[in-house]
């Protein structure tokens, strides 16, 4: 079975500018969760779609955001990018059926790494 | 809320045994999780603790008090290869997980 991949793998961008990165779950998994990780905070949720509903998300401001299609690809977008925004970039996927909304296993993928100059 | 500390850095010799520790404090309970993560790598899923005491998968053990808030994780005959960051987890609604910042282990010849 293919793991989850995510695409670019690096990306460069300035000041201002906006990205989109993408991720595709491992098959069969409907439930896709994006983290960004820095030296100093670690890794911090950003969100989490199932069904292409967002479920969950963290404490990030608007210029964060995300979407998932019926084949269970997600994207995330950032606008106006600052430099604050240079990190590593996680996707995870899982089947996201566990009852009551508890916890299933994630599973992550390689990553973006954002660069804002 | 939920808050994790663990240590940032420990460093350990080949063959013998560590233990990272975990303590964290969250609103409710939903079970805690290990992730190694090797330096430019995604992390991989290592154990998942829901009910209190020791879970043993190999060389590696993960252990859990849930009246202490306390959890930690146990490698036996260290490898080179063991050399990561080892990340503590615990898991809210729908998948939103917290981590903690991660404890980085070097193993030393």
């Amino acid at each position: 079975k293919a793991g989850v991949t995510q695409t670019p793998r690096y990306l460069i961008k300035t000041r201002g500018q906006q990205v989109t990165l993408s991720c595709s779950p491992i098959s069969g998994h409907r439930s896709v969760s994006w983290y960004q990780q820095t030296p100093g905070q670690g890794l911090q949720f950003l969100f989490e779609y199932f069904s292409e509903t967002q479920r969950n998300k963290g404490n990030f401001p608007g210029r964060f955001s995300g979407r998932q299609f019926s084949n269970s690809r997600s994207e995330m977008n950032v606008s106006t990018l600052e430099l604050g925004d240079s990190a590593l970039y996680l996707c995870a996927s899982s089947t996201g059926l566990a009852g009551g909304g508890g916890p299933d296993t994630q599973y992550f993928g390689p990553g973006t790494r954002l660069t804002v100059l | 809320g939920q808050n994790i500390d663990q240590p940032t850095e420990m460093t350990a010799t080949e063959g013998a045994i560590v233990q990272i520790n975990c303590t964290y404090q969250t609103s409710g309970f939903n079970g805690l999780f290990w992730y190694q993560q090797h330096a430019g790598e995604a992390p991989t899923f290592l154990s998942y603790n829901v009910l209190d005491g020791l879970e043993e998968k190999g060389r590696f053990s993960s252990f859990l008090s849930r009246s202490k808030g306390y959890s930690y994780l146990l490698l036996k005959e260290l490898q080179m290869k063991d050399s990561a960051s080892y990340l503590c987890a615990v898991p809210g609604g729908y998948q939103k997980v917290t981590f903690g910042t991660g404890t980085k282990l070097q193993v030393i010849p």
